[in-house]
């Protein structure tokens, strides 16, 4: 069973369209993340949740809309797509606490054309 | 702003030899730790080390950390080629990853 899975695992789209990217984890995690990493492989969070709570926006543009129904998901949903928005995003979780350890899901490969 | 980097970008060494990488970061810190990614997938948990502790080893790893410098080391002994991969530190809890890694490849 995938800890954190993540679909779709590749994404082509068009420049102004509107996406989604589900993440789901199955290991009991209060906190999850979406991290975008660029070309230059350089990993930035963009979004944290705990517990369906909001805690981390690292200035992310409106365009980026995270979404938790629950513990176990967090989606990503991207209205009108850009160029700079191709990348990998990445959806990890941890339990809560100081010294916990984060799992990633394998990624999404955006590319906006 | 970025909080912290990792140093060499790029590393190439030979099968057996040490590879040894640093990261900064600027703010105190509760733990810190090291990541692997392998092309094309996540990233995967190596080591913790808390901000109360120097050193600390995992089978052919050892990390080092100076909170009085803001730095940690991570040495990988007796590399083989399936070390080849990219190398993140992130620190604390909401996590937070710093740089664009450092690249190791380990060659035959």
């Amino acid at each position: 069973d995938t800890a954190v899975s993540q679909t779709p695992k590749y994404l082509v789209t068009q420049m102004g369209n509107d996406k989604s990217i589900k993440c789901e984890q199955n290991l009991g995690h209060d906190t999850m993340y979406w991290y975008k990493q660029d070309s230059k492989k350089f990993l930035k969070i963009m979004f944290s949740y705990n517990n369906k709570e909001l805690i981390i926006n690292e200035t992310v543009p409106n365009r980026f809309s995270p979404k938790s129904p629950d513990k176990a998901h967090l989606n990503l949903h991207i209205n009108s797509l850009e160029l700079g928005d191709s990348a990998v995003y990445f959806c990890a979780s941890s339990p809560s606490g100081l010294y916990t350890e984060a799992f990633f899901g394998q990624g999404t490969r955006l590319t906006v054309v | 702003s970025q909080q912290g980097e990792e140093d060499p970008q790029a590393l190439s060494i030979q099968e057996g030899e040490n590879a040894t990488m640093n990261c900064s970061y600027k703010t105190s810190i509760n733990n810190l730790q090291w990541y692997r990614q392998n092309s094309g997938r996540g990233l995967v948990h190596l080591i913790l080390i808390r901000s109360n502790e120097r050193e600390k080893h995992s089978g052919r790893l050892r990390v080092t950390l100076d909170t009085s410098k803001k730095s940690s080391s991570l040495l990988i002994t007796a590399s083989r080629a399936a070390d080849t991969a990219s190398y993140f530190c992130a620190t604390d809890h909401p996590l937070k990853v710093f740089g664009a890694g450092t690249t190791v490849t380990v060659r035959a």
